[in-house]
């Protein structure tokens, strides 16, 4: 079983359009993560949830919108895509907010064209 | 968070050891060292972690000077499939209020025949 999951792997869409990224962990953690990998590698946090409660936003564009329906799942929905907005993009858990051993999923891959 | 130095890239034999170092010159008492690997188009792995101890685990060993600046990851026996981007990574550990890993740029390790 994979401890955290997302879907879909791979997301190629136009400008414009509104999409969705899907993320489960399955190892009984409270905090989830999103991470984005911009095109230069450099891996930066955009949101945590711990227990379905927002803990981190950085700065994000509030086209981003995290929505945790329970602690084992956080989602990603992205309004009015851009192009800057093509790149990979991670979900990770952690057993606890204090805890740093985190989790990762094996990415979406997101191409805005 | 302190600010980490790691070389851009490293070669290894596969069979020998691999010694990633990382500096971390400004690193104050209570903020502990991770490592994470990212092996290409895979999320990131946790390796190891450490404060002031040396730790070892199935993964890596970990050693860290007694006057705690830098520090350096051992992987025994290098394999192929060891070749990855290293991350060192220096973060207080905080009880409430979130926490973030903040990657910098790592170690891009080759493991060759």
């Amino acid at each position: 079983d994979t401890a955290v999951s997302q879907t879909p792997k791979y997301l190629v869409t136009q400008m414009g359009n509104d999409k969705s990224i899907k993320c489960e962990q399955n190892l009984g953690h409270d905090t989830m993560y999103w991470y984005k990998q911009d095109s230069k590698k450099f891996l930066k946090i955009m949101f945590s949830y711990n227990n379905k409660e927002l803990i981190i936003n950085e700065t994000v564009p509030n086209r981003f919108s995290p929505k945790s329906p329970d602690k084992a799942h956080l989602n990603l929905h992205i309004n009015s895509l851009e192009l800057g907005d093509s790149a990979v993009y991670f979900c990770a858990s952690s057993k606890s907010q204090g805890d740093q051993k985190l989790f990762f999923g094996s990415g979406t891959q997101l191409s805005v064209l | 968070d302190a600010k980490t130095t790691q070389p851009p890239s490293m070669d290894c034999a596969e069979g020998r050891a691999a010694n990633l170092p990382c500096n971390h010159s400004t690193i104050s008492g209570n903020e502990y060292v991770y490592w994470y690997r990212q092996i290409h188009s895979q999320g990131p792995q946790y390796i190891i972690h450490g404060l002031k101890n040396n730790e070892t685990n199935e993964m890596a060993s970990l050693i860290i000077t007694e006057d705690r600046k830098s520090s350096t990851l051992i992987l025994p026996h290098a394999t192929l499939r060891d070749t990855a981007v290293y991350y060192c990574i220096v973060r207080v550990i905080l009880t409430g209020g979130g926490n973030k890993l903040t990657f910098g740029t790592g170690t891009q390790l080759k493991v060759e025949l």
